[in-house]
């Protein structure tokens, strides 16, 4: 299995900063990496595809980057609605998932 | 709109069996691969499985090969999760999922399923 290890895994941010999200994948995944909003007790919507490319509806302050075993999530200006849990998840191989960062408000 | 609704959970007693439905609608369910995803409380996703458009390929996280059956039904637009020698480990929610291209790109709402006797 291909092991997703994902950092931080807690994050406290203020209203208009920048946020990044990391993530590592224990051997090359070439870019076959998806990343998820998970908001409380909702059920995870897809924001990034293929590493970089952003689902339609995702506003533009979300954009993926990376290749080989290194990725990340930014987040543009954070909103309030962008309080929520993050996953990254790869697909080269029989899909895993890293174990989520919980952006917080400060 | 793409819509996926799972249903079947619920409280079921250690080592028993539980059928989970999901019902798609707003799409061409034959079109597509789909998948099983599931959450224990407070924990990460952890996938299930996939089936693609005609049953001829389905593949399992090896950990839950013995345990669970996916299914589906495309006349009926529904996927299924049978699953068997159930144990507190396998209490989580349940969440169905539309494949497009490898990725998870619709999920459903998710049903709970608690493993206690």
């Amino acid at each position: 299995d291909i092991r997703m290890t994902q950092s931080p895994a807690s994050l406290s941010a203020s209203l208009g900063e920048t946020v990044n999200i990391e993530c590592l994948a224990s051997e090359d995944i070439y870019s076959d990496l998806a990343w998820y909003q998970q908001k409380p007790g909702k059920s995870p919507q897809l924001l990034i595809y293929n590493a970089n490319s952003l689902q339609n509806g995702v506003p533009s302050r979300f954009s993926g980057s990376g290749s080989g075993t290194q990725y990340s999530l930014k987040i543009n200006s954070l909103q309030s609605e962008d309080v929520a849990t993050y996953f990254c998840q790869q697909y080269n191989n029989y899909p895993t998932f890293g174990g989520g960062t919980k952006l917080e408000l400060k | 709109e793409v819509k996926l609704v799972e249903s079947g959970g619920g409280l079921v007693q250690p080592g028993r069996s539980l059928k989970l439905s999901c019902a798609a609608s707003g799409f061409s369910f034959n079109d597509y691969w789909m998948g099983w995803v599931r959450q224990a409380p407070g924990k990460g996703l952890e996938w299930i499985g996939e089936i693609n458009q005609d049953s001829s390929t389905i593949n399992y996280t090896p950990s839950l090969k013995d345990k669970f059956t996916i299914s589906r039904d495309n006349a009926q637009n529904t996927l299924y999760l049978q699953m068997s020698k159930l144990g507190s480990e396998d209490t989580a929610i349940y969440y169905c999922a539309r494949i497009h291209t490898y990725y998870f790109d619709y999920w459903g709402q998710g049903v709970m399923v608690t493993v206690s006797s």
